[in-house]
């Protein structure tokens, strides 16, 4: 099983900076099967970014996926308020078939 | 728009069956894959395994004797049955679909949930 490990943690940055998330797998990730999610309290998570770089229906162009491999990040340009939440990476894995996310990284105002 | 909505009871006792219902509106549940995943408070997400409309399955190794999947196609419907369940259980199950891209020839799974339930806690608790 692939293990998806994030980091920071926690991530104390004030709006307008730029916030950088980091995954990195255990063994090598398609490009196709890597997502980024952000969940807020209370709600269910929103996809954010497919196949590693591709942004999901209505995801403002601040948010940007990139990496290969074993190393991934999420990068979002300019923070705004309502963009402090937790974030996951998940990967796919075709041998068995399913999915891992990653333990998240939670981005809150500093 | 496609939604989902989770149902089932919100309590369940220790060494039961917990029983929970995922419905399809807005949409067709053909041709795509249908997952469940859940979170405890305070933690990370699980997922716990997948159907396809034709009823094939995958599960979660680590739960995988304890869950079983299945899909009503007539009802916009798939369900999810976790067997002997524990306090560990207790978490918030969401149902979520694998989004999927077409082209003009072909179709293609973006391996990705696009669309999730509201989420339901469920309390194994006596």
């Amino acid at each position: 099983e692939i293990v998806l490990t994030q980091s920071p943690g926690t991530l104390s940055l004030s709006p307008g900076e730029r916030a950088t998330l980091s995954c990195r797998a255990s063994q090598s990730v398609s490009s196709s099967y890597l997502a980024w999610y952000q969940q807020k309290p209370g709600q269910a998570p929103r996809l954010l970014i497919y196949g590693a770089s591709s942004r999901a229906t209505g995801i403002p162009d601040r948010f940007s996926g990139s990496g290969s491999g074993t190393d991934f990040t999420l990068t979002i340009s300019r923070l705004e308020p309502e963009d402090f939440a937790v974030y996951y990476c998940q990967q796919y894995g075709s041998s068995p078939p399913g999915y891992t996310f990653g333990q998240g990284t939670k981005l809150e105002i500093k | 728009q496609v939604q989902l909505q989770e149902s089932g009871p919100g309590l369940v006792k220790p060494s039961e069956t917990l029983s929970l219902t995922c419905t399809v509106s807005g949409g067709s549940i053909s041709s795509y894959y249908w997952s469940w995943i859940r979170q405890p408070a305070g933690k990370g997400l699980e997922w716990i395994g997948r159907i396809y409309t034709s009823g094939s399955t995958n599960y979660n190794p680590s739960l995988k004797s304890r869950v079983t999947m299945s899909v009503d196609t007539s009802k916009n419907q798939f369900s999810l049955k976790l067997s002997s369940v524990t306090a560990a259980d207790t978490a918030v199950y969401y149902c979520a679909r694998a989004g999927r891209y077409c082209s003009s020839t072909s179709c293609y799974t973006l391996y990705a949930f696009d669309i999730w339930g509201q989420g339901t806690m469920v309390t194994v608790s006596s």
